[in-house]
């Protein structure tokens, strides 16, 4: 297993346009977590699954912003009508249900909207 | 709401010295674990050492140790005989309960830089 792999690596979209991102964990683990993190800052919560469950979402993710991993597997992260507050690094984790071993960060995926 | 903060944006040590960063954090739980993860640029975040609230002794990985004082909800990462590669952003990190996976509460970060 090569660990998390999350892509596309780099994303530059125009404001207004939808963009998707793909986050593929390692395969034993049941958990999946979304986190935002703009530049200097520490990465913000946005959502995590066990296994196609979503079990919490932030008020951080608007209305625009929705997540799926349908099959319990890989997940998706797709951002609607993108506006230039979105720019940030999405990154991605995955973890076992319990968390002796912690928790393994993807590379994440880069967004900038202009 | 759990809080985590990190009230040093920045250090700096001498390759081969020794570096404490700071942090403290604000939870009603009684049960929890805290992580420092690194961050090298541009690279993904790495888990550096862990510490299960319920344990007394302070966790310790190599170079990397910490000062846990939970009444004082302090966890203070101490990096021995500092390298060039142990540059990067620190972060501190916190998640409540008794080992049931959840999300983590991050502080802002460190940035670390070690000089020759």
């Amino acid at each position: 297993d090569t660990g998390v792999s999350q892509n596309p690596r780099h994303k530059i979209t125009k404001r207004g346009q939808n963009v998707t991102f793909r986050c593929d964990p390692i395969s034993e683990h049941n958990r999946l977590y979304w986190y935002r993190q703009t530049l200097g800052q520490g990465p913000e919560f946005l959502t995590y699954f066990q296994n196609e469950a979503q079990l919490e979402k932030s008020r951080l993710l608007s209305d625009r912003f929705s997540a799926e991993r349908p099959k319990g597997s890989f997940s998706t992260l797709e951002i609607q009508r993108t506006e230039q507050g979105d720019s940030a690094m999405y990154l991605c984790a995955s973890s076992p249900r319990t968390y002796l071993h912690g928790y393994t960060f993807g590379s994440g995926t880069r967004l900038t909207v202009v | 709401a759990q809080t985590v903060t990190q009230s040093q944006p920045e250090m700096s040590v001498q390759e081969a010295e020794t570096v404490t960063l700071s942090c403290t954090y604000d939870t009603s739980e009684s049960d929890y674990y805290l992580f420092w993860y690194k961050q090298p640029p541009s690279r993904q975040m790495i888990l550096v050492i862990r510490q299960e609230a319920y344990k007394q002794q302070n966790a310790t990985e190599n170079r990397f140790s910490v000062n846990f004082q939970k009444a004082a909800k302090s966890f203070s990462l101490k990096i021995s005989d500092s390298q060039l590669g142990d540059a990067a952003m620190y972060f501190c990190a916190y998640v409540g309960g008794t080992g049931t996976a959840s999300k983590l509460t991050f502080g802002t970060g460190t940035r670390l830089q070690v000089t020759l």
